[in-house]
């Protein structure tokens, strides 16, 4: 049972590349989210899914777009990368239905750098 | 709207010392709160957490108390170690969208 994964550990993009950041969960689980994580600013929400074919805006989505077509995968894209975007990002993963939900399961990050 | 203050840090003690990080709260409703930690280089992890007013998180030492008369969410241990060491984030969930909001993070550093 890997949990949350992540790719890539680490990126550099040039202003104006795109990019996606996969997300994977072994956990089958329903709830999906995407966070980053700033200096200073704790984690803010991207964008969330609550199932297949199912997502939602966050606190902050401008600049990224995700998709959600298959319960272990959330993958996130960024279109036409801005220095603002650089950041360390969290996906997330929670069982849905009650308490239990809101438990949320994090992986290990990817950290971002745009040049 | 929902939101989490959390002590400014960072905060560095020695080890064996008391630990109290300080987490309050504003929320409509009846949120649960967390306490995550990250240790340096991973992801979160759940610390503890409390879902109801008066329930008690506990986890490898660390305690909070969920005081709805004072929305507060304190996080305490009692004799720390270095491999405390992490960076501290205090969070709440309510409402139908599963939105988790966290506080801004404390690190803390135990010395030998």
């Amino acid at each position: 049972n890997a949990g949350v994964t992540q790719t890539p550990k680490f990126q550099v993009l040039k202003t104006g590349q795109s990019m996606t950041l996969q997300c994977a969960q072994d956990m089958n689980h329903e709830y999906m989210s995407w966070y980053r994580q700033d200096p200073g600013m704790g984690l803010r929400l991207i964008h969330y899914s609550v199932g297949a074919g199912i997502t939602d805006q966050g606190e902050v989505p401008n600049g990224y777009n995700v998709s959600r077509s298959t319960t272990e995968d959330f993958p996130l894209r960024l279109l036409s990368a801005a220095p603002s975007q650089t950041s360390v990002y969290f996906c997330a993963s929670s069982y849905s239905g009650g308490r239990d939900q809101e438990t949320q399961y994090f992986g290990p990050g990817t950290r971002l750098l745009v040049l | 709207g929902n939101s989490v203050t959390q002590m400014e840090g960072p905060v560095t003690l020695s080890e064996e010392a008391f630990l109290t990080i300080n987490c309050t709260y504003t929320a409509t409703g009846y949120p649960s709160l967390f306490w995550y930690v990250q240790y340096p280089g991973e992801g979160l992890q759940l610390l503890l957490k409390a879902t109801k007013a008066d329930d008690k998180g506990s986890n490898k030492g660390f305690e909070a108390t969920y005081r709805k008369e004072t929305t507060s969410f304190h996080l305490e241990k009692g004799s720390v170690q270095v491999s405390d060491s992490a960076v501290y984030f205090c969070a709440l969930s309510g409402g139908s969208n599963y939105k988790l909001t966290f506080g801004k993070g404390t690190l803390l550093t135990v010395n030998p």
